[in-house]
């Protein structure tokens, strides 16, 4: 059990920019979340993945964020024409249901949008 | 209705002392509260969960006390040490129609453990 990683750990990008995320879940873990967190806050829920499937998306995910997951192993986040109130922390989190619903979180990836 | 509300914003202890880190949540639907503790540079991590139908749970030198009536509930660290100095972050979440346990964060208490 390696834990949850994520790539890159830090992205600078100009505005307007699209960039992606990688998250690799914990090795069996059926749940993937991705989540955001902004300076001086605790985390927000962006989207949830069973297996491949996206089942839930908050309202904070605009039109221009797109989230997959191939094979229901690693996940990407897509965020086009950046904008400066992306900036944020990218965190994913993974956990195994219905066993266990402790999720793991990544050490996040770090987005400045300038 | 999602919102959980955690105070302080921040806090300074003494080693040894007892930090005491507060919660109240509004949707009474909610039926598992977890305690998460972050180190700058870090992704959050698990520190002790419980669920309403418990009033408390103790983990070593961390103790959640959950009060269902009044929708609070907080996280005691005992004899705290400097190691202890972090983010933490209380959260709830809850099972419904196409939830996935997704987690409704407070936003924070940044703990100082003075040596």
């Amino acid at each position: 059990d390696t834990g949850v990683s994520q790539d890159p750990r830090h992205k600078i990008t100009k505005r307007g920019q699209n960039v992606t995320f990688r998250c690799d879940p914990i090795s069996e873990h059926n749940r993937l979340y991705w989540y955001r967190q902004t300076l001086g806050q605790g985390p927000e829920f962006l989207t949830y993945f069973q297996n491949e499937a996206q089942l839930e998306k908050s309202r904070l995910l605009s039109d221009r964020f797109s989230a997959e997951r191939p094979k229901g192993s690693f996940s990407t986040l897509e965020i086009q024409r950046t904008e400066q109130g992306d900036s944020a922390m990218y965190l994913c989190a993974s956990s195994l249901v219905p066993l266990k619903e402790t999720q793991y979180f990544g050490p996040g990836t770090r987005l400045l949008v300038l | 209705q999602q919102q959980v509300k955690q105070s302080p914003q921040s806090l300074i202890v003494q080693k040894g002392g007892i930090s005491i880190i507060n919660c109240a949540y509004e949707n009474t639907a909610f039926d598992y509260f977890p305690w998460y503790q972050q180190f700058p540079g870090k992704g959050p991590a698990l520190l002790i969960a419980i669920r309403p139908d418990v009033s408390e749970k103790k983990e070593g030198r961390f103790t959640i006390s959950f009060n269902k009536s009044a929708k609070q509930f907080s996280l005691h660290i005992m004899d705290s040490q400097p190691g202890d100095s972090a983010t933490y972050f209380c959260a709830a979440s809850l099972i419904s129609s196409g939830s996935a346990r997704q987690l409704t964060f407070g936003s924070g208490t940044q703990l100082t453990v003075l040596p």
